[in-house]
């Protein structure tokens, strides 16, 4: 059972390059969700999904894109990478979006931007 | 000001000992309230759940709200080396977004 996978788990990019990150689940949530974690700062939602083609905007969503084609999948798109950019992705899921559905999480793509 | 403070320690105790970790939040309209554990280089995993006021037990970890003073803690009981980890609180309203703390390092020594 693999739970959330995220690939890759490391990258290096330079500024104004462009990447995706990729997040499968394989529970069948319908709820998706894409943080960041910087030291000191905590997650901070970026983009979530209540499902396939339905996505919303978190509190930090300048300067990415998310799509939403099947429930597997939610990939994270920079577009113009920027060293503010630098930090530890997370995607999460959960089955219903309920507060007492817990959310699990992927391992993390850890994103340098130089 | 944030919506969640937690102090991010580092908190050292021996083996056995009592923890107390905790956070504040400014939002009085936070209803469900939750305890991560995250490992080195891993994601976060819940570990406690709560809604709204009260204390919740599970095992050795207790989990308190406080809504009047808009606190919540989370105790663990006889530590363990294996409960060395990054502790984040995390509270929300409707459950689309998910308000964390900064995290707590944890280390516990044998």
């Amino acid at each position: 059972n693999a739970g959330v996978t995220q690939t890759p788990k490391f990258r290096i990019l330079k500024i104004g390059q462009s990447m995706t990150l990729q997040c499968t689940q394989d529970m069948n949530h319908n709820y998706m969700y894409w943080y960041r974690q910087d030291p000191g700062m905590g997650l901070k939602l970026i983009y979530y999904s209540v499902g396939a083609g339905i996505t919303d905007k978190g509190e930090v969503p300048n300067g990415y894109n998310v799509s939403r084609s099947t429930t597997e999948d939610f990939p994270l798109r920079l577009e113009l990478a920027a060293p503010s950019q630098t930090s530890v992705y997370f995607c999460a899921s959960s089955y219903s979006g309920q507060p007492d559905q817990p959310q699990h999480f992927g391992d993390g793509t850890r994103l340098s931007i130089l | 000001q944030k919506e969640v403070e937690q102090d991010p320690g580092p908190l050292s105790v021996p083996e056995g000992a009592i923890v107390s970790l905790n956070c504040t939040y400014s939002n009085s309209a936070f209803q469900y309230f939750m305890w991560y554990r995250q490992y080195s280089r891993k994601g976060p995993e819940l570990l406690m759940y709560t809604y709204s006021s009260g204390n919740k037990e599970d095992g050795r970890f207790t989990a308190q709200v406080d809504k009047s003073s808009k606190y919540i803690s989370l105790f663990i009981r006889d530590s363990q080396p294996s409960d060395s980890a990054t502790y984040l609180c995390a509270m929300t309203l409707t459950g689309n977004q998910f308000y964390f703390g900064t995290g707590t390092s944890l280390t516990v020594i044998p």
